[in-house]
């Protein structure tokens, strides 16, 4: 079984601050990936990044970074200096190598930055 | 032309009524997915077909009845569906390789609908 925790429901800050969303997930497989969603008011999910199990390297990606912990099973999310166009529901999801290899979605944090 | 196309964008249907929801992808892609978004719930798969083959069905009501002539469209066709049946219904697509689903998922911009 897999399941994905995104324990923050919403989150509200002012613009510049930085914010951590955070994910943890379970599973019993050695290899699996891991992803993260960006899903606007306009609706579509758009994908943010995958990582794979065996590359616990932290990524950086602009204003984005993201932190990768197996030993703490966490796959946390953190944007630099918010602004008011990253307001959006962000989705961690989970995807095992076996089975039918469909990712499973967290529930969603809705992060809002005010200006 | 966006990677994949929705349409509607807003339905509002009676119980009552026959409906269908459309989703085409212009990436190329050979596996596309109805998933269902309900206010304060997770996002629920409902069906997932790959190469026009439906290979996931997550015990939806057979009220909802996907269509997927082709590899770059698929439909969803409802009928007498229910008030708890409103939520916005996302279509997502992707690229099989060798067999293998990557996860990464092409989403549209969802069919609001509304059931009366």
């Amino acid at each position: 079984a897999q399941k994905v925790t995104q324990a923050q429901t919403e989150i509200s800050v002012v613009e510049k601050e930085d914010v951590t969303l955070d994910c943890v997930y379970e599973t019993r497989d050695t290899t699996y990936y891991l992803f993260w969603y960006k899903q606007p008011p306009s609706g579509e999910l758009v994908f943010l990044i995958r990582r794979n199990s065996f590359d616990e390297q932290n990524e950086i990606s602009g204003r984005y970074s993201w932190n990768f912990q197996k030993s703490t099973s966490s796959f946390n999310f953190t944007i630099t200096a918010s602004q008011v166009v990253d307001s959006a529901v962000y989705f961690c999801a989970l995807r095992e190598s076996g089975g039918s290899y469909i990712p499973t979605f967290g529930r969603g944090t809705s992060l809002i930055v005010h200006p | 032309e966006t990677g994949v196309t929705q349409t509607p964008r807003h339905l509002v249907m009676g119980m009552t009524n026959k409906k269908s929801l459309k989703c085409e992808q212009h990436l190329g892609h050979n596996a596309m997915y109805w998933y269902k978004q309900s206010a304060k719930k997770p996002l629920e798969l409902m069906f997932v077909y790959n190469f026009k083959e439906q290979t996931e069905n997550n015990s939806v009501p057979s009220r909802f009845s996907p269509e997927c002539p082709n590899s770059s469209h698929l439909f969803l066709h409802l009928h007498t569906l229910q008030p708890e049946d409103s939520a916005l219904y996302l279509c997502a697509s992707s690229q099989l390789i060798q067999g293998e689903n990557t996860g990464e998922l092409f989403f549209g911009e969802g069919s609001r609908l509304t059931v009366l």
